[in-house]
């Protein structure tokens, strides 16, 4: 089966720093995405993780426990353009498809 | 990065008529690229999974004979919605998978589908 939770919303401030977590139940799992979608926009990559660990890329980092079916996104140095709505994604099964979450929106605030 | 173009990014028809959408992988080749339709404040959701050179997987509940898929090359599909009615208005968004990028999905800029 498929099933992913996450905080539909969340809010912080400027220069702050943000946690997004995310639950899954995924069959055959093999790997966690993290997507950020900006309002009338499509999504845009930001990370993957496969393996248990913090994976760090600038601002961002993705976090994932197979053993919990749980990854969670930090975002640092929060800006203001970091307001939207963050997906989070997993695949798993034989096909390549990513069952997605509701998304977490994100308000920025200065 | 990876970069998917999607085409039109709007549209606007008549009840009945069909609508063609593009997506074409520019920088990479994509054996398999996907469907999502998107509602607002909704999520994505899958509509079908489409392989060049094979017809497509399509989600249950997705209608094959409405949302018509082709995927004629390795950098192009199309998605044509038959018949369309105002309950297909719509966020339809494409991806493409780059098996040389752990397989990450890539994203088009979408197409917003308003059938009168």
């Amino acid at each position: 089966g498929q099933n992913i939770d996450q905080p539909t919303e969340m809010t912080a401030t400027e220069g702050a720093i943000v946690q997004i977590n995310c639950t899954y139940q995924t069959s055959g799992f093999n790997g966690l995405f993290w997507y950020q979608q900006h309002a009338g926009e499509a999504p845009t990559f930001l990370s993957y993780n496969v393996l248990d660990g913090l994976e760090e890329k600038g601002r961002f980092s993705s976090f994932l426990s197979r053993s919990k079916g749980y990854s969670y996104l930090l975002l640092k140095e929060l800006q203001m353009k970091d307001s939207a709505s963050y997906l989070c994604a997993a695949r798993g099964g034989s096909g390549y498809a990513l069952n997605f979450g509701k998304g977490t929106s994100l308000l920025v605030t200065p | 990065g990876a970069v998917v173009s999607q085409h039109p990014s709007r549209v606007i028809c008549k009840s009945g008529t069909s609508v063609k959408i593009e997506c074409r992988s520019l920088d990479f080749q994509a054996t398999t690229m996907f469907w999502y339709r998107q509602f607002p404040k909704q999520s994505l959701m899958l509509m079908a999974t489409s392989n060049e050179g094979s017809k497509a997987t399509y989600e249950q509940g997705v209608e094959k004979d409405k949302f018509l898929i082709n995927h004629a090359s390795l950098t192009l599909s199309t998605l044509t919605v038959t018949s369309a009615h105002p309950e297909d208005s719509s966020f339809y968004i494409c991806s493409a998978r780059d098996q040389g990028r752990v397989g990450t999905q890539y994203f088009g800029p979408g197409t917003r589908l308003t059938v009168l």
